[in-house]
C-alpha cells in the first residue's frame, strides 16, 4: 500500500506570496491531519480534516487554511506569506477517528523557504 | 492553554545503556499519549502509545510508563544502539476524535559507540 504522499517537496517564495500544499493520505485513510515542524517550535497542529469537514484547529492565524476533497485528498492554504512561516510542514493520516483512535502516518514533508 | 513539556532536550549515552526521556502534560482530559521517533532527514513514525487506563507498556526494548495524578509519563529505551539515534516527540490528547493533538518540543537522542 503507498504511504502518505506529499507535493512539492519543496518550495521558495517571497513574502507577500501564498501557497497551496497538497496531501494525498492512505488509501482508505478519511482523516488527514497538517503539522508545522520548525527547530524551535518542534511539531504544531496546524488543523484536522475528516469527511472533507475540518474537526479540529489549532492556534495558527486565519493565514492558514485547508480544505479536503472527496477523495480524502487535503490541501492547505498559506496566504500573504510572512518569514516565520519557513518550515517543514507535514501531513498525516488515518483510517477514522482522531489521533487517538488510529495511528497517524506521516509524509514526508514540504519544505517551505520564505525569502 | 493546553502544554506538553518535554525533558531533556537533548541526550547522549552510551551504546547498550538505557535513555530515559520525560514529559508533563497540562490537559486532565488527556488520556492517550503517543510517542514518535524520526530519523534525520525522514518522517515522524509512532513506535509506542499508551492510554489512561494502562500505567505501563512494554514492546521489545522500549517502554513507556504513565502517572495519571501527576500527569507525567515516560519513554524508557534500554540496551540503546546506534539506530535509537533520532529525535523522540511525546504528545498528548483527547480520546474524542476531535480532540486536539499537542506534541512535546522533542529530544535528540545521540547514542555514543
Amino acid at each position: 500500500k503507498a504511504g502518505v504522499t506529499q507535493t512539492p517537496r519543496y518550495l521558495i517564495k517571497t513574502r507577500g506570496q501564498q501557497v497551496t500544499l497538497s496531501c494525498s493520505p492512505i488509501s482508505g485513510h478519511r482523516s488527514v491531519s497538517w503539522y508545522q515542524q520548525t527547530p524551535g517550535q518542534g511539531l504544531q497542529f496546524l488543523f484536522e480534516y475528516f469527511s472533507e469537514t475540518q474537526r479540529n484547529k489549532g492556534n495558527f492565524p486565519g493565514r492558514f487554511s485547508g480544505r479536503q476533497f472527496s477523495n480524502s485528498r487535503s490541501e492547505m492554504n498559506v496566504s500573504t506569506l510572512e518569514l516565520g512561516d519557513s518550515a517543514l510542514y507535514l501531513c498525516a493520516s488515518s483510517l477514522s477517528g482522531g489521533p487517538s483512535y488510529n495511528e497517524q502516518f506521516f509524509g514526508p514533508g514540504t519544505r517551505l523557504t520564505v525569502l | 492553554g493546553e502544554n506538553v513539556e518535554q525533558h531533556p532536550s537533548t541526550l547522549s549515552v552510551q551504546e547498550g545503556d538505557s535513555a530515559v526521556i520525560k514529559c508533563t502534560y497540562s490537559d486532565s482530559a488527556s488520556n492517550y499519549f503517543p510517542w514518535y521517533k524520526q530519523e534525520l532527514g525522514k518522517r515522524p513514525q509512532l513506535i509506542i502509545d499508551i492510554r489512561s487506563n494502562v500505567g505501563e507498556k512494554k514492546d521489545q526494548r522500549i517502554a513507556v510508563t504513565l502517572n495519571k495524578t501527576a500527569k507525567h509519563f515516560s519513554l524508557h529505551i534500554t540496551e540503546t544502539q546506534p539506530e535509537d539515534s533520532a529525535v523522540y516527540f511525546c504528545a498528548a490528547t483527547g480520546y474524542s476524535s476531535a480532540s486536539k493533538i499537542i506534541f512535546g518540543s522533542g529530544t535528540r537522542l545521540s547514542i555514543r559507540p
